[in-house]
Protein backbone atom coordinates (compact mmCIF):
# COMPACT_ATOMS: atom_id res chain seq x y z
CA UNK A 1 0.00 0.00 0.00
CA UNK A 2 0.72 3.71 0.02
CA UNK A 3 3.15 4.66 2.34
CA UNK A 4 3.81 8.27 3.65
CA UNK A 5 6.80 8.81 6.11
CA UNK A 6 6.61 12.13 8.19
CA UNK A 7 10.01 13.07 10.16
CA UNK A 8 11.23 13.77 12.95
CA UNK A 9 8.57 11.38 14.70
CA UNK A 10 9.42 13.17 18.03
CA UNK A 11 11.14 16.70 18.50
CA UNK A 12 11.72 18.87 21.58
CA UNK A 13 13.10 22.73 21.12
CA UNK A 14 13.32 25.78 22.99
CA UNK A 15 10.43 28.51 22.72
CA UNK A 16 10.89 30.87 20.45
CA UNK A 17 12.68 28.72 17.55
CA UNK A 18 11.25 27.57 14.73
CA UNK A 19 10.96 23.49 14.18
CA UNK A 20 10.27 22.48 10.45
CA UNK A 21 8.36 18.81 9.97
CA UNK A 22 8.63 16.62 7.01
CA UNK A 23 5.95 14.55 5.40
CA UNK A 24 7.14 12.65 2.01
CA UNK A 25 4.59 9.98 -0.06
CA UNK A 26 7.25 7.25 -0.46
CA UNK A 27 5.49 5.43 -3.23
CA UNK A 28 3.07 7.72 -5.20
CA UNK A 29 2.77 11.32 -6.34
CA UNK A 30 0.39 13.59 -3.59
CA UNK A 31 -1.50 16.40 -5.38
CA UNK A 32 -3.15 17.13 -1.78
CA UNK A 33 -1.25 17.18 0.87
CA UNK A 34 -3.58 17.74 4.65
CA UNK A 35 -1.91 18.89 8.20
CA UNK A 36 -3.78 17.99 11.24
CA UNK A 37 -3.14 18.90 15.03
CA UNK A 38 -4.59 16.09 17.40
CA UNK A 39 -4.62 17.48 21.15
CA UNK A 40 -3.73 15.22 24.15
CA UNK A 41 -7.08 12.39 24.39
CA UNK A 42 -9.10 14.63 21.48
CA UNK A 43 -9.83 13.95 18.02
CA UNK A 44 -7.84 15.33 14.96
CA UNK A 45 -8.10 18.86 13.56
CA UNK A 46 -7.57 19.65 10.21
CA UNK A 47 -5.37 22.61 10.34
CA UNK A 48 -4.42 23.42 6.37
CA UNK A 49 -4.92 21.31 2.85
CA UNK A 50 -1.63 22.05 0.42
CA UNK A 51 -1.66 20.90 -3.58
CA UNK A 52 1.35 20.77 -5.02
CA UNK A 53 2.56 24.07 -6.32
CA UNK A 54 0.00 26.23 -4.57
CA UNK A 55 -0.38 28.30 -1.48
CA UNK A 56 -1.72 26.36 1.10
CA UNK A 57 -5.87 26.49 2.17
CA UNK A 58 -6.02 27.32 5.83
CA UNK A 59 -9.04 26.41 8.42
CA UNK A 60 -10.48 29.18 10.17
CA UNK A 61 -8.71 29.84 13.20
CA UNK A 62 -5.07 28.69 12.28
CA UNK A 63 -2.36 31.40 11.68
CA UNK A 64 -1.43 30.74 8.68
CA UNK A 65 2.03 33.11 9.55
CA UNK A 66 2.28 30.98 12.44
CA UNK A 67 2.04 27.47 10.81
CA UNK A 68 4.16 27.60 7.39
CA UNK A 69 3.47 25.22 4.97
CA UNK A 70 5.21 24.59 1.80
CA UNK A 71 4.34 21.81 -0.76
CA UNK A 72 7.47 22.32 -3.32
CA UNK A 73 7.29 18.86 -5.01
CA UNK A 74 4.15 15.61 -5.56
CA UNK A 75 6.26 14.23 -2.85
CA UNK A 76 7.01 16.48 0.21
CA UNK A 77 5.37 18.86 1.83
CA UNK A 78 6.65 20.63 4.92
CA UNK A 79 5.25 22.23 8.24
CA UNK A 80 7.04 24.60 10.15
CA UNK A 81 6.16 25.92 13.28
CA UNK A 82 7.57 29.54 13.81
CA UNK A 83 8.46 30.87 16.91
CA UNK A 84 7.27 28.02 18.62
CA UNK A 85 5.45 28.62 22.48
CA UNK A 86 4.42 25.89 24.62
CA UNK A 87 0.63 25.74 23.78
CA UNK A 88 2.16 24.34 20.14
CA UNK A 89 3.24 21.46 21.62
CA UNK A 90 0.92 18.92 20.14
CA UNK A 91 0.71 15.97 18.02
CA UNK A 92 1.13 16.77 14.21
CA UNK A 93 0.01 14.42 11.46
CA UNK A 94 0.20 14.90 7.94
CA UNK A 95 -1.93 12.60 5.40
CA UNK A 96 -1.27 12.59 1.58
CA UNK A 97 -3.96 11.87 -1.10
CA UNK A 98 -3.23 11.27 -4.71
CA UNK A 99 -6.49 12.81 -5.80
CA UNK A 100 -7.70 16.40 -5.95
CA UNK A 101 -9.75 15.80 -3.20
CA UNK A 102 -10.06 12.33 -0.75
CA UNK A 103 -13.13 11.16 -3.33
CA UNK A 104 -13.34 7.47 -2.77
CA UNK A 105 -9.50 7.09 -2.44
CA UNK A 106 -8.52 6.61 1.62
CA UNK A 107 -5.60 9.72 2.32
CA UNK A 108 -2.84 7.82 3.72
CA UNK A 109 -1.63 9.17 6.95
CA UNK A 110 2.06 9.74 8.51
CA UNK A 111 3.05 8.09 11.40
CA UNK A 112 2.83 11.42 13.40
CA UNK A 113 5.55 13.93 14.86
CA UNK A 114 5.57 14.88 18.82
CA UNK A 115 6.20 18.41 19.48
CA UNK A 116 7.09 19.67 22.72
CA UNK A 117 8.13 23.05 23.00
CA UNK A 118 10.34 23.81 26.99
CA UNK B 1 -22.26 20.70 6.93
CA UNK B 2 -21.31 16.57 8.67
CA UNK B 3 -20.58 15.71 11.98
CA UNK B 4 -19.59 12.27 13.77
CA UNK B 5 -20.76 11.54 17.20
CA UNK B 6 -18.84 8.56 18.89
CA UNK B 7 -20.69 7.69 22.01
CA UNK B 8 -18.27 5.85 23.81
CA UNK B 9 -14.94 7.68 24.61
CA UNK B 10 -13.94 4.13 26.23
CA UNK B 11 -14.76 0.47 25.96
CA UNK B 12 -13.42 -2.05 27.65
CA UNK B 13 -13.97 -6.00 26.37
CA UNK B 14 -12.26 -9.41 27.53
CA UNK B 15 -10.17 -11.26 24.52
CA UNK B 16 -12.37 -13.24 23.04
CA UNK B 17 -15.92 -11.98 23.21
CA UNK B 18 -17.87 -9.30 20.63
CA UNK B 19 -16.35 -5.56 19.91
CA UNK B 20 -18.91 -3.12 19.51
CA UNK B 21 -17.57 0.47 18.58
CA UNK B 22 -20.79 3.10 18.01
CA UNK B 23 -20.76 5.57 15.55
CA UNK B 24 -23.58 8.21 14.75
CA UNK B 25 -22.94 10.81 11.32
CA UNK B 26 -25.07 13.81 10.30
CA UNK B 27 -24.19 14.91 6.83
CA UNK B 28 -26.25 17.03 4.31
CA UNK B 29 -26.16 14.00 1.38
CA UNK B 30 -24.16 11.12 0.21
CA UNK B 31 -21.49 10.48 3.21
CA UNK B 32 -18.63 8.34 2.60
CA UNK B 33 -17.47 7.44 6.41
CA UNK B 34 -14.36 5.49 7.31
CA UNK B 35 -12.78 3.76 10.47
CA UNK B 36 -9.23 4.39 11.28
CA UNK B 37 -7.35 2.88 14.07
CA UNK B 38 -4.59 4.92 15.82
CA UNK B 39 -1.84 2.66 17.95
CA UNK B 40 -0.21 4.98 20.79
CA UNK B 41 1.93 7.83 18.94
CA UNK B 42 1.34 6.54 15.47
CA UNK B 43 0.03 7.61 12.62
CA UNK B 44 -3.92 6.21 11.58
CA UNK B 45 -4.52 3.13 9.54
CA UNK B 46 -7.86 2.46 7.36
CA UNK B 47 -9.63 0.22 8.86
CA UNK B 48 -12.70 0.26 6.60
CA UNK B 49 -14.56 2.39 4.46
CA UNK B 50 -18.24 2.91 2.78
CA UNK B 51 -18.81 5.03 -0.24
CA UNK B 52 -22.12 4.23 -1.03
CA UNK B 53 -21.58 0.55 -2.84
CA UNK B 54 -22.43 -2.26 0.04
CA UNK B 55 -23.83 -1.70 3.37
CA UNK B 56 -21.96 -4.29 4.69
CA UNK B 57 -18.75 -3.25 4.74
CA UNK B 58 -15.65 -5.88 5.63
CA UNK B 59 -12.36 -4.57 6.63
CA UNK B 60 -8.90 -5.63 8.06
CA UNK B 61 -8.42 -7.05 11.23
CA UNK B 62 -11.19 -9.13 11.14
CA UNK B 63 -13.57 -6.03 11.50
CA UNK B 64 -16.50 -4.59 9.73
CA UNK B 65 -19.43 -2.03 9.66
CA UNK B 66 -22.64 -1.62 8.52
CA UNK B 67 -23.67 1.84 7.13
CA UNK B 68 -27.80 2.47 8.34
CA UNK B 69 -29.51 5.11 6.63
CA UNK B 70 -32.47 5.00 8.45
CA UNK B 71 -30.55 4.93 11.75
CA UNK B 72 -27.57 7.52 10.79
CA UNK B 73 -25.29 5.12 12.05
CA UNK B 74 -22.05 3.31 11.10
CA UNK B 75 -21.01 1.11 14.45
CA UNK B 76 -17.43 -1.30 13.98
CA UNK B 77 -17.72 -4.46 15.23
CA UNK B 78 -15.62 -7.68 15.44
CA UNK B 79 -16.85 -10.78 16.82
CA UNK B 80 -13.63 -11.89 18.46
CA UNK B 81 -11.27 -9.58 20.22
CA UNK B 82 -8.06 -9.92 20.23
CA UNK B 83 -4.92 -8.59 22.73
CA UNK B 84 -3.69 -6.16 19.49
CA UNK B 85 -6.80 -4.81 18.92
CA UNK B 86 -6.54 -2.07 21.67
CA UNK B 87 -5.90 1.05 20.17
CA UNK B 88 -8.31 4.29 19.52
CA UNK B 89 -10.49 3.94 16.74
CA UNK B 90 -11.44 7.47 15.22
CA UNK B 91 -15.06 7.27 12.84
CA UNK B 92 -14.84 9.61 9.89
CA UNK B 93 -17.07 11.11 7.33
CA UNK B 94 -16.76 13.04 4.30
CA UNK B 95 -19.80 14.78 2.40
CA UNK B 96 -20.91 14.53 -1.00
CA UNK B 97 -18.98 10.83 -1.89
CA UNK B 98 -16.19 12.01 0.01
CA UNK B 99 -15.41 15.25 -1.76
CA UNK B 100 -15.76 17.21 1.26
CA UNK B 101 -13.11 17.61 3.80
CA UNK B 102 -12.71 14.69 6.33
CA UNK B 103 -14.66 15.21 10.09
CA UNK B 104 -13.21 13.16 12.63
CA UNK B 105 -14.89 12.09 15.75
CA UNK B 106 -13.65 12.09 19.23
CA UNK B 107 -12.34 9.06 19.60
CA UNK B 108 -13.02 6.08 21.06
CA UNK B 109 -10.55 3.41 22.98
CA UNK B 110 -10.57 -0.07 22.74
CA UNK B 111 -9.23 -1.96 26.04
CA UNK B 112 -8.85 -5.46 25.70
CA UNK B 113 -9.00 -7.40 29.22
CA UNK B 114 -6.83 -10.33 29.34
Amino acid sequence: GAVVSQHPSRVICKSGTSVKIECRSLDFQATTMFWYRQFPKKSLMLMATSNEGSKATYEQGVEKDKFLINHASLTLSTLTVTSAHPEDSSFYICSASFLPQVFLAEAFFGQGTRLTVV
Amino acid sequence: AQSVTQLDSHVSVSEGTPVLLRCNYSSSYSPSLFWYVQHPNKGLQLLLKYTSAATLVKGINGFEAEFKKSETSFHLTKPSAHMSDAAEYFCVVSANFGNEKLTFGTGTRLTIIP
